[in-house]
């Protein structure tokens, strides 16, 4: 079965571009999340999307970055204006949603290398 | 405020060996804690979970024991094998379905 998928895998980009990057979930998956992992850091949280929920923006580190799942699939992550602290791998992950308890399993896909020059 | 800490970035371990790796938290309220691990240009791939209501739990060659009274969670892998040099993350899982990392530990063992 396939996999969480990121588009592109690489995209370089010059300072003040904006760019898009895509993720498709598991299908069936009614989480899912976007993260980022910049050089010799952790996984940083982004935003995160429930079933037809609004979506928690709480880890977006700024207003140029924005986030939208259609039709409870696939999602684009916006970042508006890129700066070079930008910079960073961007992960998307989905699961099932854990419901009343239970341990909530992400998938990962491979990522996108977002280099902004 | 990290409320996830790894305190190792790096291990290194002879092959055959026990690799401990360590994590902390700062939150008692987890319910939930997992350990990951990512392979180079890949996404990290679930590996083992516990509940906070339990204080250890095996599968196969990894135990992920939790402490809660010390708030340290740590994944044990015996006998290390070539195959397991990756970054290995923990995180914990409160209430909602987002995953709080920490910054990972790079694991390399030696043959």
């Amino acid at each position: 079965g396939a996999g969480v998928s990121q588009s592109p895998s690489n995209k370089v980009t010059e300072k003040g571009k904006d760019v898009e990057l895509r993720c498709d979930p598991i299908s069936g998956h009614t989480a899912l999340y976007w993260y980022r992992q910049s050089l010799g850091q952790g996984l940083e949280f982004l935003i995160y999307f429930q079933g037809n929920s609004a979506p928690d923006k709480s880890g977006l580190p700024s207003d140029r970055f924005s986030a939208e799942r259609t039709g409870g699939s696939v999602s684009t992550l916006t970042i508006q204006r890129t700066q070079q602290e930008d910079s960073a791998v961007y992960l998307c992950a989905s699961s099932l949603s854990r419901g009343l308890a239970g341990v909530n399993e992400q998938f990962f896909g491979p990522g996108t290398r977002l280099t902004v020059l | 405020d990290q409320q996830v800490k790894q305190n190792s970035p790096s291990l290194s371990v002879q092959e055959g060996r026990i690799s401990i790796l360590n994590c902390d938290y700062t939150n008692s309220m987890f319910d939930y804690f997992l350990w990951y691990k990512k392979y180079p240009a890949e996404g990290p791939t679930f590996l083992i979970s516990i509940s906070s209501i339990k204080d250890k739990n095996e599968d196969g060659r990894f135990t992920v024991f939790l402490n809660k009274s010390a708030k340290h969670l740590s994944l044990h892998i015996v006998p290390s094998q070539p195959g397991d040099s990756a970054v290995y993350f923990c995180a914990v899982n409160f209430g909602n379905e987002k995953l709080t990392f920490g910054t990972g530990t790079r694991l390399t063992i030696i043959p």
